[in-house]
């Protein structure tokens, strides 16, 4: 099962930010926060991931609160393209990937 | 940029046929998964594979289903005898393995292949 819990959906405007939170208080020490996400039935896409520190790329920024017990995913500036289910998961080492059901991000113009 | 590709990307077969599912990984990656997606629920994880071996398999990767890594770019997941039930997006993603655990690697996936069985 996923060790991470997250809202079932959730609506954004166009041009707006996007906050995706995520919940993973059982996260251990050496476990990176990793966020993918699926745009129809296309793969997964990769868009960040930390461990401790926010981070941030050209996608988005991934704000870790200082306990780690949760995380909030950003979009900046949303657009229609990023409607898509967001998936957080915890994950150490090369063991696989467990997804749960994410968030449905609908952004709306 | 580098991406993992997959082929063909929709396959139709009949119940009890062979199907082989072929990947392109990212070609520095060392580490190599397979994972499916029956429609409308979750992906779920198929089997990992590196050093020219499963490295873990889940409770879905029975003997119906085999891995290979043919040469040096390819890697296909094999399904003997297909069922209805195996119909689904099949996902293949790799990673780099730069990092030792409990360091991680970030996986990259495909785009999918969708297997229907009929």
């Amino acid at each position: 099962d996923a060790k991470t819990t997250q809202p079932t959906s959730m609506d954004c405007a166009e041009g707006r930010a996007a906050n995706l939170p995520c919940n993973h208080s059982t996260i251990s020490g050496n476990e990176y926060v990793y966020w993918y996400r699926q745009i129809h039935s296309q793969g997964p896409q990769y868009i960040i991931h930390g461990l401790k520190n926010n981070e941030t790329n050209e996608m988005a920024s991934l704000i870790i609160t200082e306990d780690r017990k949760s995380s909030t995913l950003i979009l900046p500036h949303a657009t229609l393209r990023d409607t898509a289910v967001y998936y957080c998961i915890v994950i150490s080492g090369n063991t696989p990937l467990v997804f749960g059901k994410g968030t449905r991000l609908s952004v709306i113009a | 940029e580098p991406e993992v590709t997959q082929t063909p990307s929709h396959q139709v077969t009949q119940m009890g046929q062979e199907v082989i599912l072929r990947c392109v990984p990212i070609s520095n990656h060392l580490y190599f998964y397979w994972y499916r997606q029956i429609l409308g629920q979750k992906v779920e994880f198929l089997v990992s594979f590196y050093n020219n071996e499963i490295s873990e398999k889940s409770e879905i990767f029975d003997d119906q289903f085999s891995v290979e890594r043919p040469d040096g770019s390819n890697f296909t997941l094999k399904i003997r005898s297909t069922k209805l039930e195996d119909s689904a997006m099949y996902f293949c993603a790799s990673s780099e393995l730069v990092s030792l655990a409990p360091l991680t690697d970030t996986q990259y996936f495909g785009p999918g292949t969708r297997l229907t069985v009929l």
